[in-house]
């Protein structure tokens, strides 16, 4: 069982460069979420998605874009990367909206803009 | 809005004795609460949820957690530490009214460390 897969798991990009996050889940889970870890902060949500096609901002948003063109895939997409974005990203999907659904969590993907 | 407060951001404990991480929490809804575990470099893992069932909660590798709503408190425990058990901790809060798509909302981590 994959679970939630997340690539790259390692990445260094320069100021202004833009990358593409994948998040893919094969447990046919409605919900999606891409999280950021800093230190002393836990994580916060950066956008999130119920269902193909639709997505939503999080806590966080600005500088992320997003999309769930398919039910299995979570892509967030930083289009100018900037130092303030240098963390520890995570996905996350759950089945439904009942909340004793568990969420299940990506492996994350380190990522430094320098 | 929820929140989610953890009152020690590091606890440092000696192999075989008790630990106790504090969690603080505020929702306008009935709360799930989580906890998770975070070892070095890997992602997150669920230890326990509280979803309005029984309020003393049991978890995987022998850790417990106690839902006091009189207090808004989800403290986590374990009677016996294990070298094992270092590694960062989250207690979470789910928003359960089925807005937003009942995201969650982190406190900021208890860093335990386990001495031998």
């Amino acid at each position: 069982n994959a679970g939630v897969t997340q690539t790259p798991k390692f990445r260094v990009l320069k100021t202004g460069q833009s990358m593409t996050l994948l998040c893919a889940q094969d447990m046919n889970h409605e919900y999606m979420y891409w999280y950021r870890q800093d230190p002393g902060m836990g994580l916060r949500l950066i956008h999130y998605s119920v269902g193909e096609g639709t997505t939503a901002k999080g806590e966080v948003p600005d500088g992320y874009n997003v999309s769930r063109l398919k039910k299995q895939n979570f892509l967030l997409g930083l289009e100018s990367a900037a130092p303030s974005q240098t963390s520890v990203y995570f996905c996350a999907s759950r089945q439904g909206t009942t909340h004793n659904y568990g969420y299940t969590f990506g492996s994350g993907t380190r990522l430094t803009v320098v | 809005a929820q929140s989610v407060t953890q009152l020690d951001s590091h606890v440092s404990v000696s192999e075989g004795t008790p630990v106790l991480l504090r969690c603080n929490y505020s929702s306008s809804y009935s709360p799930s609460l989580f906890w998770y575990v975070q070892h070095p470099n890997k992602g997150l893992q669920l230890l326990l949820k509280y979803t309005s069932a029984a309020t003393l909660v049991k978890g995987i590798n022998g850790f417990e957690a106690e839902f006091k709503k009189s207090e808004t408190s989800f403290h986590l425990t374990k009677p016996s530490a294990h070298m094992s058990d270092a590694a960062e901790y989250f207690c979470v809060v789910s928003d359960t009214s089925g807005a937003a798509g009942n995201k969650l909302t982190f406190g900021g981590g208890t860093r335990v460390l386990v001495k031998p």
